[in-house]
């Protein structure tokens, strides 16, 4: 199974607020990325985390870390049409490798 | 800055042949590359992680004789899918790490590839 799981979907209305959530098991992780890929494109960053953080804010979205509970989440304030896309949750484990979970899938209604 | 390239962005090609993808750091020297293998509607799946002028550390499941890497200078990184099979069709990611402060990969748009 996904060392990195996610919900596979999410569908909020445009204006509202959007919450992304990723759990990990690797507690040696050092980074924790958000990335987005719209249809056909390769993965885009949005925001990271350093493990030893317990949030970080970036313009309209906002990551929260509980290392203690491995949840990772990343929340997209008044969420646009063009935000439509699948997300992915990363770790970076000790040993620099990267795994990712299957990626959540963003519909924004009108 | 900080951006990499894939070329080509998709090919088709007869089950059989061989086909060769490159990726490009275009404005950094990347110490590390990656190759994934994304399947539809699933994740990204690493394949193998490339250091410039050393052997690819293959992913377990990945046979390396099928999917050869090459990187030869801290630009440029290729996966060559040998005699590939329409189960080798899928969309190929790579990235490419350079030394920052928090380690980040860059990655490519993708290669999406056909085998019919």
């Amino acid at each position: 199974g996904e060392d990195v799981e996610q919900s596979l979907f999410l569908s909020v209305r445009e204006g509202d607020s959007s919450v992304i959530n990723c759990t990990y098991t690797d507690s040696s992780s050092t980074y924790l990325y958000w990335y987005k890929q719209e249809p056909g494109a390769g993965l885009q960053l949005l925001t990271y985390i350093f493990s030893n953080m317990d949030m970080k804010q970036d313009q309209r979205l906002t990551v929260l870390l509980n290392k203690k509970d491995k949840h990772l989440s990343l929340r997209i304030a008044d969420t646009q049409t063009g935000d439509s896309a699948i997300y992915f949750c990363a770790e970076r484990g000790y040993n620099n490798d990267m795994r990712f979970g299957a990626g959540t899938r963003l519909t924004v209604k009108p | 800055g900080a951006v990499v390239s894939q070329h080509p962005s998709w090919v088709i090609c007869k089950s059989g042949t061989s086909v060769k993808i490159e990726c490009r750091s275009l404005d950094f020297q990347a110490t590390t590359m990656f190759w994934y293998r994304q399947f539809p509607k699933q994740s990204l799946m690493l394949m193998a992680t490339s250091n410039e002028g050393s052997k690819a550390t293959y992913e377990q499941g990945v046979e390396k004789d099928k999917f050869l890497i090459n990187h030869a200078s801290l630009t440029l990184s290729t996966l060559t899918v040998t005699s590939a099979h329409p189960e080798d069709s899928s969309f190929y990611i790579c990235s490419a790490s350079r030394v920052s402060s928090y380690n980040e990969q860059f990655f490519g748009p993708g290669t999406r590839l056909t085998v019919l």
